[in-house]
């Protein structure tokens, strides 16, 4: 069974250019997560897609940060302009909608680099 | 947005040194995880523990859930070089939902 395809895996950028993050999630899985990982922290869930609804977005900086899932499959994750601080892992997880086991499987993560 | 605390944040040990990670929190969660990362890798789930009280071990890694279901522990007996790694707490947030939050981790290094 494939995991879960992040791309690109690294990535820099100068402050107040923008970037994109793209996630394919495990087949026939409903829910989508993203997460924002800072060197030696614990991720902090930014947005998550049942199928391509917006469940959760409350800690997405909507000033900057915007993702979608128009199909219910593959999501965007997309910061314009990006700023130091948003130098992070991006990581993107996926659920059934009703987890097994309460299983979230996670990409590797795209590790992004803002100077 | 319920939290939560892990402790410590950092920990340096010998090889064959016993050692415990608490994770801690105010709030109530249906169910808790433990993930293991390691550097260029997406977080790894080791455990899953549902039941307040509940007691699961993986060869050398012990995981307890608090009984309120507030809180938990990962003990490692023995610790080898292969442990290291930055270990996550995450609890899962009650209803359909399924949201997942996690812990500030504990970036554990076992020294041959």
């Amino acid at each position: 069974e494939a995991g879960v395809a992040q791309s690109p895996r690294y990535k820099i950028i100068e402050k107040r250019q923008s970037v994109a993050f793209w996630c394919n999630p495990i087949s026939g899985h409903a829910t989508l997560y993203w997460y924002q990982q800072i060197l030696g922290q614990g991720p902090k869930l930014l947005i998550q897609f049942q199928n391509n609804g917006v469940v959760d977005d409350s800690q997405l900086p909507k000033d900057r940060f915007s993702a979608e899932r128009l199909k219910g499959v593959d999501s965007t994750l997309k910061i314009q302009p990006a700023k130091l601080e948003d130098s992070a892992v991006y990581l993107c997880a996926s659920s059934p909608s009703f987890p097994v086991g309460n299983t979230i499987y996670f990409g590797e993560g795209s590790w992004l680099t803002v100077v | 947005t319920q939290l939560l605390e892990q402790s410590p944040q950092f920990l340096s040990i010998q090889e064959g040194e016993n050692l415990t990670v608490y994770c801690n929190s105010s709030s109530v969660f249906s169910s808790l995880q433990w993930y293991r990362q390691e550097p260029g890798e997406g977080p790894v789930l080791l455990v899953t523990v549902v039941t307040g009280g509940e007691v699961k071990k993986l060869k050398r890694l012990t995981f307890q859930f608090g009984d309120a279901r507030k809180d938990s522990s990962l003990h490692i007996t023995a610790a080898q070089p292969g442990d290291t790694g930055l270990y996550l707490c995450a609890g899962f947030s009650s209803g359909s939902a399924r949201q997942l939050t996690f812990g500030s981790g504990t970036q554990l290094t076992v020294l041959p």
